[in-house]
């Protein structure tokens, strides 16, 4: 079965960049969506189709596909991003989901 | 804006099946190039997908969960539900319903969700 690699942490400062990856065979062969899920809150989708942004999603998230890599990119993070981040892909007729990254801002 | 909630036991026993409904606002669930689907997230862990449904039949499974699991959508009720049989511990979650965006040959993004509903199963 298909599986998505996310590390499970990572830290950034507030105004920096966070980068956050997803590896996968392929993976620049397939779209890839990205979630942030907030504490006790349902997961909202932040990237689609690689790099598209949903109406309402601030324009510091963008996002890459390329090789097995794909990248959520947070410019200017700010403590408000502080989440878990899920990257998503379809493979095979089945919804794959990464293990999720906790993103803390320091 | 379209709403999504998640009705139905809270706690399940082992070996029985757990049901659960999604009922939809705003939106009906016969829309062209929208699926229906079922996710789970086991506390403190990663979102698990369960599988997703079309109003015209075409359905999706988890493979690893296949053999238990029956989605279905009542378009005169405007919801869609889950059925999950012989469950065990493992099967305790917080289990979201969500709307799916389909493209040319696959199925996208969930663009709107529950709330979520806690199933624990327990004796």
């Amino acid at each position: 079965s298909y599986e998505l690699t996310q590390p499970p942490s990572v830290s950034v400062s507030p105004g920096q960049t966070a980068s956050i990856t997803c590896s996968g065979d392929k993976l620049g062969d397939k779209y890839v969506y990205w979630y942030q899920q907030k504490a006790g809150q349902s997961p909202v989708v932040v990237i689609y189709q690689d790099r598209k942004r949903p109406s309402g999603i601030p324009e510091r998230f963008s996002g890459s596909n390329s090789g097995n890599t794909a990248t959520l990119t947070i410019s200017g993070t700010q403590a408000m991003d502080e989440a878990e981040y899920y990257c998503q892909a379809w493979d095979s007729s089945t919804v794959v989901f990464g293990g999720g990254t906790k993103l803390t801002v320091l | 804006q379209l709403q999504l909630q998640e009705s139905g036991p809270g706690l399940v026993k082992p070996s029985e099946t757990l049901s659960l409904t999604c009922t939809v606002s705003s939106d009906s669930v016969s829309s062209n190039n929208y699926y229906w689907g079922w996710i789970r997230q086991p506390p403190g862990k990663g979102l698990e997908w369960i599988g997703s449904m079309y109003y015209g039949g075409s359905t999706y499974y988890n493979p690893s969960l296949k053999s238990r699991v029956a989605i279905s959508v009542v378009t005169s009720k405007n919801h869609f539900s889950l059925k999950l049989s012989s469950v065990t511990a493992a099967d305790t979650a917080v289990y979201y319903c969500a709307r799916q965006r389909s493209g040319s040959y696959t199925l996208e993004y969930f663009d709107y969700w529950g709330q979520g509903t806690l199933v624990t199963v327990s004796s």
